[in-house]
């Protein structure tokens, strides 16, 4: 069946460090993908996409690039900031599907 | 504009008895995914509700069941709780036949539900 593993938690950081969080996936075909984000007490939003290969999504300094040839869609961001704490989940779907498959989530604390 | 707005916010239940959750759909949506959120896992899907109809269901036992009333909310329903049912459950809202691709989905803040 088709999942995400992503890179295990927690992650701890200084403000202004580099952050990235490995994603992998396993579909059968070629899925979108997908990082949602969820501040404490809050719902999960939506951070960026891609739907193809090669595709780099980007929102709020956060980028991912979509790769095929390692079933990848890493998440960095040059420079955090202590509102950027929170968990991270990624996902990914099909052309025809209602449905969302997440990863386990990273949780990132941003230290001042 | 309200989100998506879920209810109660948090739920004590013992083994074997029978819980709904309620979900009220963003304003201008009009579909329903109920997602279970186990601590420490990300959410897995249960099942998505249009035209009051259970239009697709995630790898889910009968126990769990759902409705959606002509207003677009929706209830989840779960009978003879397990343990393994404690977790966060999660509501999100789309408008009409958006897949997830279109990145069209809201959530709400989820009810954090508790078996005893």
């Amino acid at each position: 069946g088709n999942s995400v593993t992503q890179m295990e938690g927690p992650v701890t950081l200084s403000e202004e460090a580099f952050l990235t969080i490995n994603c992998t996936y396993t579909a059968t075909g070629y899925p979108s993908l997908f990082w949602y984000v969820q501040y404490p007490g809050e719902g999960l939003q939506l951070l960026l996409k891609a739907t193809k290969a090669d595709d780099k999504g980007s929102n709020k300094g956060f980028e991912a690039t979509y790769r095929k040839e390692t079933t990848s869609f890493h998440l960095e961001k040059g420079s955090v900031q202590v509102s950027d704490s929170a968990v991270y989940f990624c996902a990914l779907s099909f052309s025809n599907d209602y449905k969302l498959s997440f990863g386990a989530g990273t949780t990132v604390t941003v230290r001042a | 504009d309200a989100g998506v707005t879920q209810s109660p916010t948090h739920l004590i239940k013992t083994r074997g008895q029978q819980v709904t959750l309620r979900c009220s759909p963003k304003s201008g949506h009009d579909t329903v995914s109920w997602y279970q959120q186990a601590l420490g896992q990300g959410p897995q899907f249960i099942f998505q509700y249009y035209e009051e109809e259970e239009r697709q269901r995630g790898n889910f036992p009968d126990r769990f069941s759902g409705h959606q009333f002509p207003n677009y909310s929706s209830e989840l329903n779960v009978n003879a709780l397990l343990l393994g049912d404690s977790a966060l459950y999660l509501c999100a809202s789309s408008w009409t036949g958006t897949v997830a691709i279109n990145y069209g989905y809201t959530f709400g803040s989820g009810t954090r539900l508790t078996v005893v």
